[in-house]
């Protein structure tokens, strides 16, 4: 079946660094993948729309200048959280739409630890 | 760190009951929705969806019930297992295939 992968599934960096997520999707093309990020305990919360060949569609309250997404592929989008601080520690999680348009595909998530 | 706030709520059955799940959603105008088993540390695995232009779908030991009118789903998982433990949620799909998910419920299964 299909399958989006994240890398990296966990990653620790230091405050102020800048850490890159990447997802993927492996046997299909997708022209929109999502971006969500979930706290322990919690829902998951939509942060942007990734769109391949042209800019994100953030939700209100996210800060694009923060998490930089980039959508240069149709197998690739990548979330850049950039001057990272110990309150961006959180599981992020990618989708992926199957360019039919009728299925979404999860990755399984990346824990980010700001330390 | 952790957001301050309620937790989930939790469903305690026993092996081999059946399971209830709840969910409200808030878009009269979503026609499409989705239940995700989540297990810790993984991301969203699909059990079963339902289109707005019907009120029941079965898959294998679990349904889906939709009621439009008070915007309500519902899953239901027959002779509940230990491996089902995990978290639950209801998503919805909105314009551009946005999923919006649902607060999540704990369903632990005692042996």
């Amino acid at each position: 079946g299909a399958v989006v992968s994240q890398h990296p599934s966990r990653v620790i960096c230091k405050s102020g660094t800048s850490v890159k997520i990447e997802c993927r999707s492996l046997d299909f093309q997708a022209t929109t993948m999502f971006w969500y990020r979930q706290f322990p305990k919690k829902s998951l919360m939509l942060m942007a729309t990734s769109n391949e060949g042209s800019k994100a569609t953030y939700e209100q309250g996210v800060e694009k200048d923060k998490f930089l997404i980039n959508h240069a592929s149709l197998t690739l989008s990548t979330l850049t959280v950039t001057s990272a601080h110990p309150e961006d520690s959180s599981f992020y999680i990618c989708s992926a739409v199957h360019s039919s348009g009728n299925t979404i595909y999860f990755g399984e998530g990346s824990w980010l630890t700001v330390v | 760190g952790e957001s301050v706030g309620l937790h989930l709520p939790t469903l305690s059955v026993q092996e081999g009951d059946n399971s209830i799940i709840n969910c409200a959603y808030s878009n009269s105008a979503s026609d499409y929705f989705i239940w995700y088993k989540q297990e810790s540390g993984k991301g969203p695995q699909f059990i079963i969806d339902i289109r707005s232009n019907m009120d029941k779908r079965q898959g294998q030991r679990v349904t889906v019930l939709l009621n439009k009118t008070v915007k309500h789903l519902s899953l239901q998982i027959a002779a509940t297992q230990p491996g089902d433990s995990a978290v639950y949620f209801c998503a919805e799909r909105t314009y551009g295939n946005k999923l919006v998910f649902g607060a999540g419920t704990i369903l632990r299964v005692k042996s």
